[in-house]
Formats: C-alpha cells, structure tokens, sequence
C-alpha cells in the first residue's frame, strides 16, 4: 500500500500571501496525484488532477507541480475562502489519501 | 444535478454488521467506477473500497480487506457497502464517491454528503 506523507499538518499565512504545501509518496506514483479542498462540514472538492491540471471552476491561483515520490500544491494568493484542510491523493495502484494540511489565518 | 445520497448509517455494537447504501441521479451510473471513503470525526481521508463500473475490479484497504463488501446495482443505480465485524476504529462518516472513470482508477469529481458510522458498546 502506499503512503503518501504531507507537509507541514498546519500552515499558518496571511491573506495575500503565498501557501507552499507537499506531499511526498512512498513510491513512485508517476502523475497521478490529485488535490482537494475540504472546508469543515462539507465534501471534499477537487481540485487537481494529474499531479498540475486544474478542475473545472478551479481559480488560477491554485497550480500544482511535481512527478515520482514529490508534489507541491501553490496557492499564490490566499483568499478567505482558501482556508481550509488540503488533501493529496496517489491514484496510481487504487487510491491512498495524505493526512492533509490545514491552511489558517495567521 | 449530479447527486450522491447515503443510507444506512447509525450506531452498531462492536462485532456487529451494517449496510451503507448510496442512491445516485444526475449521471449514468453504469459508465463510472464508484468508491467509498471514510473520515473519522476531526480526522483525515481515508479510501475505504472501489467498484468499476461492471463490477469486475473491486479493492479494498488493508485495514477493511476480509470484513468489508462492496457491491453495486446498475439497474438501481445504488452502491452498497456490506461492513462485518465492525471495530470502534470503522468509526468515521462514509462517504460516496464518483470516479471520473469506468475502471475505478482515477481521481474523484463528485461526492455525497456523508452517512455517519459510530461503532460502540
């Protein structure tokens, strides 16, 4: 099974800044990775797949990079909406889910 | 409208069974694989099970392979979860998902809301 790891479990920024969080994977997952969004009470959305294209209806301030075991998910410009828990998801061999980074106000 | 509603939830003793169902609208369901993830209350994702569209790739994760069934009705356009067995650690919402694909291996564009699971004495 793998595992896929992210980093840091909390990110404190402030608006209008930029939020820089990883994710790394216990083997090669080639590009499939994909990023949500959860905000407490609701559903995951998602919002990259294929490791840097974005979902439908997706802002251009989130953009996603990396390949192999390394992933970054940016968020150039933090609105008040984008705080929330981020979760990254290897799709390569069925699925596995990272703990997640919770993004706050700082 | 795509919609994905679960069934089923509830509190369950420990070593006892339940049956999550998940009713959906607003696509074909037989051209998509389908999955179910669980979240802990206050605690991350966890991928539970998929099922492709016509049922002939199923998995699991470890910590469900042997106690939990998946199974689909195309013509009811319901998924089932059959969970045995179940342990305090099965304690999580459930929730219902779509794969953008009819294998079952690629990520997930829709969800359902959540059927919550408490598994205590």
């Amino acid at each position: 099974e793998i595992v896929m790891t992210q980093s840091p479990a909390t990110l404190s920024v402030s608006p209008g800044e930029r939020a820089t969080l990883s994710c790394r994977a216990s083997q090669s997952v080639s590009i499939n990775l994909a990023w949500y969004q959860q905000k407490p009470g609701q559903a995951p959305r998602l919002l990259i797949y294929g490791a840097s294209t974005r979902a439908t209806g997706i802002p251009a301030r989130f953009s996603g990079s990396g390949s192999g075991t390394e992933f970054t998910l940016t968020i150039s410009s933090l609105q008040s909406e984008d705080f929330a828990v981020y979760y990254c998801q290897q799709y390569n061999n069925w699925h596995t889910f990272g703990g997640g980074t919770k993004v706050e106000i700082k | 409208e795509v919609q994905l509603v679960e069934s089923g939830g509830g509190l369950v003793q420990p070593v006892r069974s339940l049956r999550l169902s998940c009713v959906v609208s607003g696509f074909t369901f037989d051209d998509y694989a389908m999955h179910w993830v669980r979240q802990a209350p206050g605690k991350g994702l966890e991928w539970v099970s998929g099922i492709s569209w016509n049922s002939d790739n199923i998995g699991y994760a470890d910590s469900v392979k042997g106690r939990f069934t998946i199974s689909r009705d195309n013509a009811k356009n319901s998924l089932y979860l059959q969970m045995n067995s179940l342990r305090a650690e099965d304690t999580a919402f459930y929730y219902c998902v779509k794969d953008i694909s009819s294998g079952g291996a690629y990520y997930f564009d829709y969800w359902g809301q959540g059927t919550l699971v408490t598994v205590s004495s």
